[in-house]
């Protein structure tokens, strides 16, 4: 099973700042993963997809990069909207796996 | 517009037995392969299963054994059967759909039903 650690585990920012998430594999997966938000009491959104592509109607402000095991998810300026808990997701193997999380979070 | 409602969840004894069910429109339910996804109370996500259009399947290991995933495409809808459940099966269960063929991705999900299990 392919494991994925995201780190930090929380993210103290203010709006307008730059956020930087990473997410990092046991073993490559090529640049098969996926990037979700979730919201408190809400289902996950999908954010960006194979690393580096945003999902339909995701904003500019967010984008992936990364391939083989290390990947970033990067907020250019965190809008109010943004603070949540963001996760990884592999499809390079089954069983397909997420992080653990990182929460971004209001300074 | 793509919906997907969940249903099914509940209290259930260690031990027991619970379905549940999602019921997918404005897609064609035909096209896509479809997961169950869980998340226990305060924690992450976890997969836990998925079905092609074709029938082949495929589960976490947690569940492997236990939990037996279906579709019905003429009624467009989903299913989890959960037997022997314990109270690590305890979370919010979503249903997923596929981003596209081979994207084992999710781009809609439905709003979750709460499992509970619990003497």
């Amino acid at each position: 099973e392919i494991v994925l650690t995201q780190s930090p585990a929380t993210l103290s920012l203010s709006p307008g700042e730059r956020a930087t998430l990473s997410c990092r594999a046991s073993q490559s997966v090529n640049n098969y993963l996926a990037w979700y938000q979730q919201k408190p009491g809400q289902a996950p959104r999908l954010l960006m997809y194979d690393a580096s592509n945003r999902a339909t109607g995701i904003p500019a402000r967010f984008s992936g990069s990364g391939s083989g095991t290390d990947f970033t998810l990067t907020i250019s300026s965190l809008e109010p909207e943004d603070f949540a808990v963001y996760y990884c997701q592999q499809r390079s193997n089954w069983p397909l796996t997420f992080g653990g999380g990182t929460k971004v979070e209001i300074k | 517009e793509v919906q997907l409602v969940e249903s099914g969840g509940g209290l259930v004894q260690p031990g027991g037995s619970l379905r549940l069910s999602c019921a997918a429109s404005g897609f064609t339910f035909t096209d896509y392969r479809m997961n169950w996804v869980r998340q226990a109370p305060g924690k992450g996500l976890e997969w836990v299963s998925h079905m092609t259009s074709s029938s082949n399947t495929y589960y976490a290991d947690s569940v492997k054994g236990r939990f037996t995933i279906s579709r019905d495409n003429a009624k467009n809808s989903l299913y989890l059967q959960m037997n022997s459940l314990s109270a690590e099966d305890t979370a919010v269960y979503y249903c997923a759909k596929e981003l596209t063929v081979g994207y084992h991705y999710f781009d809609y999900w439905g709003q979750g039903t709460l499992v509970t299990v619990s003497s």
